[in-house]
C-alpha cells in the first residue's frame, strides 16, 4: 500500500512554456501533499505544502505565481511550472501523507519528474 | 542552525561491515522521526520510522535519543545493495513540517 505516482516522469520543454506535473496517491487518500525540488547532489528542498481544497502554503523564496499548485481532490495534486526557464530544470518530487492510522506522519514519495528546460 | 544535520559522508565500507549514521535535530518539540533511503536519481523510500523505544528491522536498527536530540541508524552485515544515500527526516510539532537532512552517502565495497 501507500503508492504515489507522478506523471510525467521526464519532460523536456522550451524556455517560456508551462509544464504541468501530476501527483496521485493510488491506494490511499492524501490529506496533505508536498512538493519538493532536488538539484544534483543536493537534498530535497520543500517548495510547498498543499491540503485538499485549500490554497497551498509556499516556502520562503518560492514564487507562488510561478509554481501553481492545485490539490483538487484527496488523490490528486498538480504542480504547474509557468514560463519555465533553464534554471527551473530540476528533479521535482511529490509526496503524500494520509490521514489514516499508520500513515498519519509518514510521507510516501512519487517517483519524481525530471524537468529539463532548453 | 539547520533543523536537521547529518554527516554527508561518504562512508565507504566493505561488505559485511557494520556502519552507523547519526542525525541531530534542533527542535526539541519534534514529534516523529524517519530514515529514508534514496538511490541515485530516484525518489526517497521510507526505510523505517524511529520510535522512542528504538526499533529493529532485520539488519537495520534505529534509535532515538531525545535528551541529546539525535537519531541513529545502524546497518549490520552491509550488503552491496545497501549503497545509497540515507536521509534523516524530522517532523515538526505542527505535523505538516518535515525537515530533511542533506543525506549520508554510503557505498558498500565488495
Amino acid at each position: 500500500g501507500a503508492v504515489v505516482s507522478q506523471h510525467p516522469s521526464w519532460v523536456i520543454c522550451k524556455s517560456g512554456t508551462s509544464v504541468k506535473i501530476e501527483c496521485r496517491s493510488l491506494d490511499f487518500q492524501a490529506t496533505t501533499m508536498f512538493w519538493y525540488r532536488q538539484f544534483p547532489k543536493q537534498s530535497l528542498m520543500l517548495m510547498a505544502t498543499s491540503n485538499e481544497g485549500s490554497k497551498a502554503t509556499y516556502e520562503q523564496g518560492v514564487e507562488k505565481d510561478k509554481f501553481l499548485i492545485n490539490h483538487a481532490s484527496l488523490t490528486l495534486s498538480t504542480l504547474t511550472v509557468t514560463s519555465a526557464h533553464p534554471e527551473d530544470s530540476s528533479f521535482y518530487i511529490c509526496s503524500a501523507r494520509g490521514g489514516a492510522s499508520g500513515l498519519s506522519y509518514e510521507q510516501y514519495f512519487g517517483p519524481g519528474t525530471r524537468l529539463t528546460v532548453t | 542552525r539547520k533543523e536537521v544535520e547529518q554527516d554527508p559522508g561518504p562512508f565507504n565500507v566493505p561488505e559485511g561491515a557494520t556502519v552507523a549514521f547519526n542525525c541531530t535535530y534542533s527542535n526539541s518539540a519534534s514529534q516523529s522521526f524517519f530514515w529514508y533511503r534514496q538511490d541515485c536519481r530516484k525518489e526517497p523510500k521510507l526505510l523505517m520510522s524511529v520510535y522512542s523505544s528504538g526499533n529493529e528491522d532485520g539488519r537495520f536498527t534505529a534509535q532515538l535519543n531525545r535528551a541529546s536530540q539525535y537519531i541513529s541508524l545502524l546497518i549490520r552485515d552491509s550488503k552491496l545493495s545497501d549503497s545509497a544515500t540515507y536521509l534523516c527526516v524530522v517532523n515538526g510539532y505542527t505535523g505538516n513540517q518535515f525537515y530533511f537532512g542533506t543525506g549520508t552517502s554510503l557505498t558498500v565495497i565488495p
